[in-house]
């Protein structure tokens, strides 16, 4: 089985720290994808990357940029984190759009 | 802009009832689409998909149906168990990409 580990399952950081979430799968995907889960907003993307060094925006990318250094490693990192980025933040890994396989989440809070 | 739209936020249904969940979308250049359900404290987990050239998916107790000229596509459950409470939410790609666009989700209670 596909396994994509998030590092920590919850996060507690202050306003203006910068913050890294790191996702890692073990099953070689060329594809990587972070999203947020909020409550009436369900899954939005925030970035993707389809290949080591390759990233592209998803539909809310601002504050946040990723990191792929590593065929296995996405991070997101957070720049300067703001209390509208307290959420449910999720990882994914997928060879074709119908297998995405999710970490199960860091739930930050930014206080 | 929600291109992918559940328009019920939760449902809450009666062991061995249907269940049906609904969900909308906009782009009508979408052309897979899929169910996903996800725990609490838990990442969502594939349930069952249809391609556009299909308007009926089976597998076990759940059926996903595409109205491709509605723009509808639904989730049933038949029967219900109280072990499929959990959040759905449906998603859909496009054609040659592996992003998917997934909807706000809607939140099932299967009551004894």
């Amino acid at each position: 089985d596909v396994k994509v580990t998030q590092s920590s399952r919850y996060l507690v950081k202050r306003t203006g720290e910068k913050v890294f979430l790191e996702c890692v799968q073990d099953m070689d995907h060329e594809n990587m994808f972070w999203y947020r889960q909020d409550p009436g907003l369900g899954l939005r993307l925030i970035y993707f990357s389809y290949d080591v060094k390759m990233k592209e925006k998803g539909d809310i990318p601002e504050g946040y940029s990723v990191s792929r250094e590593k065929k296995e490693r996405f991070s997101l990192i957070l720049e300067s984190a703001s209390t509208n980025q307290t959420s449910m933040y999720l990882c994914a890994s997928s060879l074709w759009s119908g297998g995405y396989t999710f970490g199960s989440g860091t739930r930050l809070t930014v206080v | 802009d929600q291109q992918v739209k559940q328009n019920s936020p939760s449902l809450s249904v009666q062991e061995g009832r249907i269940s049906i969940l609904n969900c909308d979308y906009t782009n009508s250049m979408f052309d897979y689409f899929l169910w996903y359900k996800k725990y609490p404290a838990e990442g969502p987990t594939f349930l069952i998909s249809i391609s556009s050239i299909k308007d009926k998916n089976e597998d076990g107790r759940f059926t996903v149906f595409l109205n491709k000229s509605a723009k509808h596509l639904s989730l049933h459950i038949v029967p219900s168990q109280p072990g499929d409470s959990a959040v759905y939410f449906c998603a859909a790609s496009k054609y040659n990409t592996d992003k998917l666009i997934f909807g706000t989700g809607t939140r099932l209670q299967v009551f004894p």
